[in-house]
């Protein structure tokens, strides 16, 4: 079974510029989350989909974020325009709707602002 | 109060120790509970997931107490292997929103 996939794996950017993160889940997994750690703080939740809609996103940072989920399978976050605080590692995750099912985590984005 | 606070650590122990971490929670309506372990730069990875019951997997035992709402993991015979974060999560809400602590760095010495 495939794992969850994330691509690009690392990202170097400018301020100002935009990148597009993609995560591909486990297939038939319908719960997808985005996570992010910022260098030296915990892993902080941004989002989570259920199948194409958007449960939670109260973790989002502000407007210059923006995730989709177009017909449930893949998911992509959009950052634009990019700043200094947003480098980090962006964690995908994914799990069934089964109750105590756990998370399976994809390789992670490193972003680089600069 | 944070929703899951872990002791960041580091623990630092010989090869062949027990150590055991706690994790306190601060939602008693919690249901799930899960240890991940990270390496530096990598992704999480499930270690286990724990149970009402308490239970063990090898050299690692999970516990929950929902009395004094904590999770506790212990390791037996430590191995440098175990070096990484040990990460807690948990369901702190009824919406599926699993939430992590801040992870307790383990490094084992020869």
């Amino acid at each position: 079974e495939a794992g969850v996939t994330q691509f690009p794996s690392h990202s170097v950017i400018e301020k100002g510029q935009t990148v597009t993160l993609r995560c591909d889940p486990i297939s038939g997994h319908d719960n997808l989350y985005w996570y992010r750690r910022v260098m030296g703080k915990e892993i902080k939740f941004l989002l989570h989909f259920v199948k194409e809609s958007k449960q939670d996103e109260s973790g989002m940072p502000n407007n210059r974020f923006l995730a989709e989920r177009t017909g449930g399978t893949y998911s992509t976050l959009k950052v634009q325009p990019a700043e200094l605080e947003d480098s980090g590692v962006y964690f995908c995750a994914s799990r069934s709707l089964l109750q105590y099912s756990p998370l399976h985590f994809g390789n992670g984005t490193r972003l680089t602002v600069t | 109060r944070k929703e899951v606070e872990q002791d960041p650590g580091p623990f630092n122990v010989p090869e062949g120790a027990t150590v055991a971490f706690n994790c306190t929670y601060s939602n008693s309506a919690s249901q799930s509970f899960f240890w991940y372990r990270q390496d530096c730069r990598k992704e999480p990875k499930l270690l286990m997931s724990v149970y009402s019951s308490g239970n063990e997997d090898g050299r690692f035992t999970a516990q929950l107490n929902r009395a004094s709402q904590y999770i506790s993991l212990l390791i037996r015979d430590s191995k440098l292997s175990d070096s990484a974060t040990y990460l807690c999560v948990v369901n702190a809400n009824a919406g599926n929103m699993l939430t992590f602590g801040g992870g307790t760095r383990l490094m084992v010495k020869p």
